[in-house]
C-alpha cells in the first residue's frame, strides 16, 4: 500500500527564500507523481506532473524531481513571494493505477 | 472550458438526512473519483469509477453510494448522514492512459451534518 509523507508539515519564510519540500513514498514502483496547490478553503489546482521517465519538470518558479529507486520527490520554489503561500500537496498514484494517494501537505507562509 | 464542477459548494444536513453530491467534468476522462478531506487526515478517497458502468470502493467507502451512467457525471449519495461525515468533498477526473495521467480537481463541497 502506497504511503506518502511530507516533510516540512509546516514553512515559514521571509519573501525571497528559495525553498525545498519534500515528499517520499513507499512504493517506488509508479508511473507518475503530481504536485498540487491548495489556497485556503479551496480546491486542489495542478502545479506539476511528472512522468515516469522524468526526472525533472519546470513551471516558471517552480522545479519537481522524482527518485523512484529512493521513493522521493522534491518541489524547489524559487524567490518565494507571499502569493506562494499555501498548501502543497504531492500525490503519487496506487501502483498502475489513478487512484492518487496524498500526504498530509506543507503549509507554506511567505511573510513580506 | 469548466473543467470539473461541483454542487453544492455548502450544504448543511441534519443526521439522518440524505441527499447527493453533484460532480460533472466536460473534459472527456474515463477515471472519476470522489475524495474527503479532514484536518489531521489528508484527502481519502472514497469511491471511484473506470468508466460508465463501472465504480469501485476507495479507501473509505461506508456511508456513501456512488454510480455511474455517463462519462460526465458521477454524484456521491449519502443515504443517511451522519455527524462523521462533516468534511470537504472534492471531486476528481483524470485520463489515466498505459500508466501515464494527470488528475483534475474541483472547488469542493463543504458539508456539515448537525
Amino acid at each position: 500500500k502506497q504511503e506518502v509523507t511530507q516533510i516540512p508539515a509546516a514553512l515559514s519564510v521571509p519573501e525571497g527564500e528559495n525553498l525545498v519540500l519534500n515528499c517520499s513514498f513507499t512504493d517506488s514502483a509508479i508511473y507518475n507523481l503530481q504536485w498540487f496547490r491548495q489556497d485556503p478553503g479551496k480546491g486542489l489546482t495542478s502545479l506539476l506532473l511528472i512522468q515516469s521517465s522524468q526526472r525533472e519538470q519546470t513551471s516558471g518558479r517552480l522545479n519537481a524531481s522524482l527518485d523512484k529507486s529512493s521513493g522521493r520527490s522534491t518541489l524547489y520554489i524559487a524567490a518565494s513571494q507571499p502569493g506562494d503561500s499555501a498548501t502543497y500537496l504531492c500525490a503519487p498514484p496506487q501502483g498502475n493505477t489513478g487512484k492518487l494517494i496524498f500526504g498530509q501537505g506543507t503549509t507554506l507562509q511567505v511573510k513580506p | 472550458n469548466a473543467g470539473v464542477t461541483q454542487t453544492p459548494k455548502f450544504q448543511v444536513l441534519k443526521t439522518g438526512q440524505s441527499m447527493t453530491l453533484q460532480c460533472a467534468q466536460d473534459m472527456n476522462h474515463e477515471y472519476m473519483s470522489w475524495y474527503r478531506q479532514d484536518p489531521g487526515m489528508g484527502l481519502r478517497l472514497i469511491h471511484y469509477s473506470v468508466g460508465a458502468g463501472i465504480t469501485d470502493q476507495g479507501e473509505v467507502p461506508n456511508g456513501y453510494n456512488v454510480s455511474r451512467s455517463t462519462t460526465e457525471d458521477f454524484p456521491l449519495r449519502l443515504l443517511s448522514a451522519a455527524p462523521s461525515q462533516t468534511s470537504v468533498y472534492f471531486c476528481a477526473s483524470s485520463y489515466w492512459t498505459r500508466g501515464q495521467g494527470e488528475a483534475f480537481f474541483g472547488q469542493g463541497t463543504r458539508l456539515t451534518v448537525v
